[in-house]
């Protein structure tokens, strides 16, 4: 079974720093999707950045970023210029790549909080 | 597009009572998932569906849950009957093809006393 695990529960950074927040998985699977999802305190879960498993290349949207290490199965987002809209509940994701299966399974998150 | 709709935003209900909650996936996904989020146990799936049917729900908690998708643009989750360990969040998404993104609606929080 595949598990996505996140050891920061929570963090804490000056406004303008870079931040990293980190996660690793489990799988056995060779193919799948990574997400970050952005849980603000408004609930709503919004999309932050994904990474398909076969791609070398780390994903990339404006000032976030992944560190994708598909070996030491290690898929981290860096932060960049944060800002206090960046303050939220942070959530990794897995999921596989087959018609099989087609479940996310979510880390329990990382509370990141943006400090002025 | 208006995304995924959810109502009610916020429901209480007494413990015994039935809960209905609903979800208005965004216009072309096939797929929607249920899910529950809470401080303990964080973001469960709870059902699954492609094409309107139900593909997988051994996430489901108990008999109490049900889940039903009609047509490709609505979809109810009940629990008949509530307790007050089923308080949460609940989330829809949907999502098309089997590979895109799952995109969520705002969410239910559902208060049972």
């Amino acid at each position: 079974a595949q598990t996505v695990t996140q050891s920061q529960p929570e963090m804490s950074v000056q406004e303008a720093e870079t931040v990293t927040l980190s996660c690793t998985y489990d799988t056995s699977e060779s193919n799948y999707y990574l997400f970050w999802y952005k849980q603000p305190p408004s609930r709503q879960m919004i999309l932050v950045i994904r990474q398909e498993a076969y791609k070398q290349q780390n994903a990339t949207e404006n000032r976030f970023s992944v560190n994708f290490q598909k070996a030491a199965k290690s898929f981290s987002l860096k932060i960049s210029d944060s800002q206090l809209g960046d303050t939220a509940m942070y959530f990794c994701a897995f999921m596989k790549q087959t018609n099989r299966d087609d479940k996310i399974i979510f880390g329990k998150g990382t509370r990141l909080h943006i400090l002025p | 597009d208006a995304g995924v709709i959810q109502s009610p935003r916020h429901e209480v209900t007494e413990m015994g009572q039935e809960v209905t909650l609903r979800c208005k996936p965004i216009s072309g996904h096939n797929s929607l998932f249920w899910y529950r989020q809470t401080m303990m146990r964080g973001l469960e799936l709870l059902i699954y569906f492609n094409n309107n049917v139900p593909i997988d729900d051994s996430g489901m908690p108990e008999d109490r849950f049900s889940a039903k998708m009609p047509n490709a643009s609505f979809s109810t989750l009940k629990i008949q009957p509530s307790e007050p360990r089923d308080s949460a969040v609940y989330f829809c998404a949907s999502r098309t093809g089997e590979w895109d993104t799952q995109y969520f609606g705002p969410g239910t929080r559902l208060t049972v006393l």
